[in-house]
């Protein structure tokens, strides 16, 4: 079992829903990355949070330290948030991140 | 301006050779990383350097030796390359992320094909 698991592996969307994915993992961590892999192939950090919630624009990330869960939401979803969404922590205290499997996203017009 | 270059961007080479990646930031991050996506486009860390300090060395064959001549570059060397090294490797960089909350910067990727 993967130490970071991530829910949906895929999801499709019609532009303008409200996405969620969801982030669990077994390690204690001191924070938990969101990051975006555009169907280029590059990789853009969004988020890095330790408590309660941060937002950037349409993108929103909450994370319960107690339950070891985060999600990330997406409001008002449009094709150019077609994506994969990662997960990941830190293992054992050090800044080595292990990854989710990512979640394919699709935004549909 | 680019924060995290790597180079070459693709690389298509025969079994056997040895290659290099090169990755350079200019963001003055204490701390470099190569990471390696596989087929199955998981993730996972190969090496990491803290000024020029090798920190994380995960289970890696010895044909891989990275090489960090200061804190700002971070190069990957390949030996004997093998069918199986084809994969895509991202280089990153942060600055001590634990303890400032910074997060990670990453390259755009290098696709490496072994044929």
């Amino acid at each position: 079992k993967n130490e970071v698991e991530q829910s949906p592996q895929n999801l499709t969307a019609q532009e303008g829903e409200f996405i969620t994915i969801n982030c669990s993992y077994s390690v204690g961590i001191s924070a938990l990355h969101w990051l975006q892999q555009h169907p280029g192939g590059g990789i853009v950090s969004l988020f890095m949070l330790s408590s309660g919630k941060k937002k950037h624009g349409r993108l929103i990330a909450t994370i319960n330290i107690q339950e070891k869960h985060s999600s990330l939401h997406i409001t008002a979803s449009h094709p150019r948030d077609s994506a994969v969404y990662i997960c990941a922590v830190p293992s054992h205290n050090t800044d080595k991140l292990i990854f989710g499997t990512g979640t394919r996203l699709q935004v549909f017009p | 301006d680019t924060a995290v270059s790597q180079t070459p961007k693709y690389l298509v080479t025969q079994m056997g050779n040895d290659k290099s990646i090169k990755c350079e930031q200019n963001l003055g991050h204490d701390t470099m990383y190569w990471y390696k996506q596989d087929s199955k486009k998981f993730l996972k860390i190969m090496f990491s350097y803290n000024n020029k300090e090798l920190i994380i060395n995960e289970t890696v064959p010895n044909r891989f030796s990275p090489k960090s001549p200061d804190k700002a570059h971070l190069n990957l060397h390949i030996n004997s390359l093998e069918l199986g090294d084809s994969a895509v490797y991202f280089c990153a960089s942060s600055q001590d992320p634990g303890r400032t909350g910074y997060g990670y910067t990453f390259g755009s990727g290098t696709r490496l094909t072994v044929v």
